[in-house]
């Protein structure tokens, strides 16, 4: 069975700052993982994706994700935060197997001025 | 390419009434997905179809159902309204190869029932 698990709920950055997102998943077969932006009454945005490629995953807006298997983690990260980061932020893990993609609850990142 | 297009964007419904929101994906993707997005709840997996047949589906009450037809577009179906299902409803679009496979959401219709 798939799970995921984001590890803040909220984080707090200030502007021109790093942004470090938390993601840890679980999966029986080889996972896809995913992060998806959501802005404030918008839709799901994709980020980045991993896909058994290369392990370190470049995506837009200058976000990067690297795939850990030993620590079954996924962290988002962002060498400087821009003021329009701020939204929701959503890891997601599918595998072919299930057919199925599970979300993980969400972090919502904040930037300060 | 055009996106993932959800009609209608906002709607507002009272208990009891039933629903139809309607999911066309991109040209080519024969897979679609719909999920809820409440706050409380996050996103949840409502079902899956593809090539007109019901794939997979998540812990939704009957109430619930959708269909897919030949041209892969898909309306996802809510009978007897209640309070809690006030959510963003988000159809996702997909596709699959050998090496790659991938998700592209629609905007979502807001659905508010009172």
């Amino acid at each position: 069975a798939q799970s995921v698990t984001q590890l803040d709920s909220h984080v707090s950055v200030s502007e021109g700052t790093p942004v470090l997102l938390r993601c840890n998943y679980s999966s029986s077969y080889s996972p896809s993982l995913f992060w998806y932006v959501q802005h404030p009454n918008k839709g799901l945005q994709l980020l980045l994706k991993y896909t058994s490629a290369a392990t370190l995953v470049k995506g837009i807006n200058g976000f990067e994700a690297e795939f850990k298997k030993s620590e079954t983690s996924f962290h988002l990260t962002k060498p400087s935060a821009h003021m329009s980061d701020a939204a929701e932020y959503f890891c997601v893990v599918s595998d072919r197997e299930d057919d199925k993609i599970i979300f993980g609850k969400g972090t919502r990142l904040h930037i300060l001025p | 390419k055009a996106g993932v297009t959800q009609t209608p964007r906002y709607l507002i419904k009272t208990r009891g009434q039933q629903v139809t929101l309607s999911c066309s994906p991109i040209s080519g993707h024969r897979s679609v997905s719909w999920y809820q997005q409440t706050p409380g709840q996050g996103l949840q997996f409502l079902f899956e179809y593809f090539s007109e047949t019901q794939r997979n589906k998540g812990n939704f009450p009957g109430r619930f159902s959708g269909r897919q037809f030949s041209n892969s577009r898909s309306e996802m179906n809510v009978s007897t309204l209640e309070l809690g299902d006030s959510a963003l409803y988000l159809c996702a679009s997909s596709f699959w190869t050998d090496d790659n496979y991938g998700y592209t959401f629609g905007s979502g219709t807001r659905l508010t029932v009172v």
